[in-house]
């Protein structure tokens, strides 16, 4: 069964600075990888995905995805107050049904200090 | 963007009595999934549902879960009868298509079972 963790569970980050968030899984199928935000009394929103190895950059954001080494990574640089928030990583392994189940991690908490 | 609705936003039953929880997906998608979340716990998959039929579900969608969105209508979680243990969070998603595509989630129901 897949295993999805992340770390640190909690990050204090300067207005301006760099955040960066880890995801580890365990199953080798996977194939589809994803970063959600959550912002208090709101439903998770999909930041970013990742399907390919290497870095994808998406403004301030970059993932990094290493299959091989199962590990998802998330930056965010220049961060801004409206970046506080709760991050998931979400993995959906490779499937030939209809329908993704996401696997997500427990989150970390992200605060931006002015 | 795109918005997923679900109503209500709380509901508070007593064990035994039977709830039904519904979501208003984006409107062209044609995927459907339950998440549930226990307070301090990972976000876990239920089930999806696609062409009126449940094309996946976990060990958590217990035989007294059933799901179904009649006639395009919302889509909807019936739990019958409540326990203790099913008082968590329940987020619903949909997406346009499986693979690659982004999952839309609502804001959740918060089901809380005395």
């Amino acid at each position: 069964q897949q295993k999805v963790q992340q770390s640190p569970e909690s990050l204090i980050v300067p207005e301006g600075g760099m955040a960066s968030l880890n995801c580890t899984f365990s199953d080798r199928n996977s194939q589809y990888f994803w970063w959600y935000r959550q912002h208090s009394g709101e439903g998770p929103k999909a930041l970013m995905s990742i399907f390919s190895n290497g870095d994808k950059k998406e403004g301030r954001f970059t993932a990094h995805l290493n299959k091989a080494s199962l590990y998802v990574s998330l930056h965010i640089k220049d961060s801004q107050p409206s970046d506080s928030a709760l991050y998931f990583c979400a993995v959906s392994p490779m499937t030939n049904s209809a329908g993704n189940k996401l696997t997500f991690g427990i989150g970390t908490r992200v605060l931006v200090r002015p | 963007g795109p918005k997923v609705l679900q109503i209500p936003s709380h509901q508070i039953i007593d064990m035994g009595q039977m709830v039904t929880l519904n979501c208003d997906p984006v409107s062209n998608h044609l995927y459907f999934y339950w998440y549930k979340q226990i307070l301090g716990q990972q976000m876990e998959f239920l089930v999806n549902f696609y062409n009126g039929k449940v094309m996946e579900k976990s060990k958590l969608f217990k035989d007294q879960f059933s799901v179904e969105r009649p006639d395009g209508s919302y889509f909807t979680l019936k739990i019958q009868p409540t326990a203790l243990e099913d008082s968590a969070v329940y987020f619903c998603a949909s997406s346009w298509a499986w693979g690659g595509y982004e999952q839309y989630f609502g804001p959740g129901t918060r089901l809380t079972v005395l």
